[in-house]
């Protein structure tokens, strides 16, 4: 069964740093997501991805995250200057339209 | 923007017997509720999704019921075993609205432990 692939598994990072988070979506797919899950609480809402552009962002998408395609078949989310409060895991998703999104397994990111 | 409210947050049931999840939803604009299984150290797996235009939707020891006057909708587990045990999201998803997103609001979870 196809699958989306995230990379790390898991990432420490300093205060302040730059991050980039990589997933391999299903190829045939063509909305890409990012969702973060900070421990315990529910999964929220990052921003999504359609026609290499964004197309839909939550409140905390700000200026510190940014989203890019840069090949066929990578999703990166970068994350500068990170804070403590990023800390969490933050899943890739892909979907062919609008049902069966299909998950990864997620990136915990830890800011130190 | 949309608000999905689920209970209970915890859930133990004896093995074999049912269990049953339920969430809200505000936004009648939604039409797609989709249902996860996160196992500890995992991603969210999509087990039963159900669209607007169906009440009901079964699949072996899962279901899904929707009521879309009242905004609810609720997830049955039968035979509950063991490996059931997780957390559980329902979510919801507006219809399109030619943005290109199929954003999903998610609930805050139900974790379920099945007592052998």
């Amino acid at each position: 069964e196809p699958e989306v692939t995230q990379t790390p598994s898991h990432q420490v990072t300093q205060m302040g740093q730059e991050v980039i988070l990589r997933c391999v979506p299903i190829s045939n797919h063509l909305y890409f997501y990012w969702y973060r899950q900070i421990l315990g609480q529910k999964v929220e809402f990052l921003v999504s991805f359609y026609n290499n552009e964004i197309s839909e962002k939550s409140e905390i998408f700000d200026d510190q995250f940014s989203v890019e395609r840069p090949d066929g078949s990578n999703f990166t989310l970068k994350i500068r200057s990170t804070k403590l409060e990023d800390s969490a895991m933050y899943f890739c998703a892909s979907s062919s339209q609008g049902y069966g999104y299909t998950f990864g397994s997620g990136t915990r990111l830890t800011v130190v | 923007g949309e608000n999905v409210e689920q209970h209970p947050s915890t859930l133990s049931v004896q093995e074999g017997d049912s269990a049953v999840i339920k969430c809200t939803y505000s936004d009648s604009a939604s039409n797609y509720f989709p249902w996860y299984k996160q196992e500890l150290g995992k991603g969210p797996q999509l087990i039963i999704d159900i669209r607007s235009n169906v009440g009901e939707k079964k699949d072996q020891r899962i279901a899904v019921t929707l009521n879309k006057t009242a905004k609810h909708f609720s997830l049955h587990i039968t035979e509950t075993q063991p490996e059931d045990s997780a957390v559980y999201f329902c979510a919801a998803r507006k219809a399109y609205s030619g943005a290109g997103s199929y954003q999903l609001t998610f609930g805050k979870g139900t974790k379920l432990s099945v007592i052998p």
